[in-house]
């Protein structure tokens, strides 16, 4: 039971280039989540969707897109990386509803130089 | 935005004592808090998904209150373990979907 899969766990990369952090997950569920920690933070969320083809922006969702064509896959793609989205990313998904278990993924650490 | 917050933000206890945290969130719109405990470099784990006032949670040695109306809830570990070790992380869900606003976590170290 693979769950819910990030890649790439660790990356650096350069101020203005486009950076793309995949998520997969086995569970079928409906529900996807993208945030992001940094330090004197709690886990702020970027963008969730609902379904395949449907996404929402959440907190932060400036300089981030993402896509669903996929029930199982949430890219998240960082458009022209700037150096205050150097983070931690965690994937996450849901069946849905509010009193439902969100599970996370293990993380993808990002830098931007 | 909503605010949650999370006291004390570090604790650092002895092994076999026992120790409490607090999240407070709006209780307007409540629908739903989740406790989650994570070590660094895994992922967050969820221990408990609380909807009613006045629902207690237990899983072994850790358990958990909420109080709707006031806007808090609890997390106690009893006899903490050097295992014990993680930050605790509270969510709450305010609106009826399925996001939620997580607070800033308190951060356990457990001594043997």
């Amino acid at each position: 039971d693979a769950g819910i899969t990030q890649s790439p766990r660790y990356k650096i990369t350069e101020t203005g280039r486009q950076v793309t952090l995949m998520c997969h997950q086995t569970w079928s569920h409906s529900y996807m989540f993208w945030y992001r920690q940094d330090l004197g933070h709690g886990l702020r969320l970027i963008y969730y969707s609902a379904a395949a083809d449907i996404t929402d922006k959440g907190e932060v969702p400036d300089g981030y897109v993402v896509s669903r064509s996929k029930t199982e896959n949430f890219p998240l793609t960082l458009e022209s990386a700037t150096r205050s989205q150097t983070s931690v990313y965690f994937c996450a998904s849901s069946e849905g509803g509010f009193g439902n278990t969100i599970y996370f993924g293990e993380g993808s650490w990002l830098t931007v130089v | 935005i909503l605010n949650v917050e999370q006291s004390p933000q570090s604790l650092h206890v002895q092994e076999g004592d026992s120790t409490n945290f607090t999240c407070s969130f709006p209780s307007s719109n409540f629908y739903a808090l989740h406790w989650y405990r994570w070590e660094t470099a895994k992922s967050p784990e969820a221990l408990f998904v609380m909807t009613l006032n006045g629902d207690e949670k237990k899983k072994g040695r850790i358990s958990a209150t909420l109080n709707t109306k006031e806007g808090y809830s609890y997390l106690y570990i009893k006899g903490s373990q050097p295992e014990d070790s993680a930050t605790y992380l509270c969510a709450s869900s305010n609106s009826g979907y399925s996001t939620l606003t997580f607070g800033k976590g308190t951060m356990l170290l457990v001594s043997p």
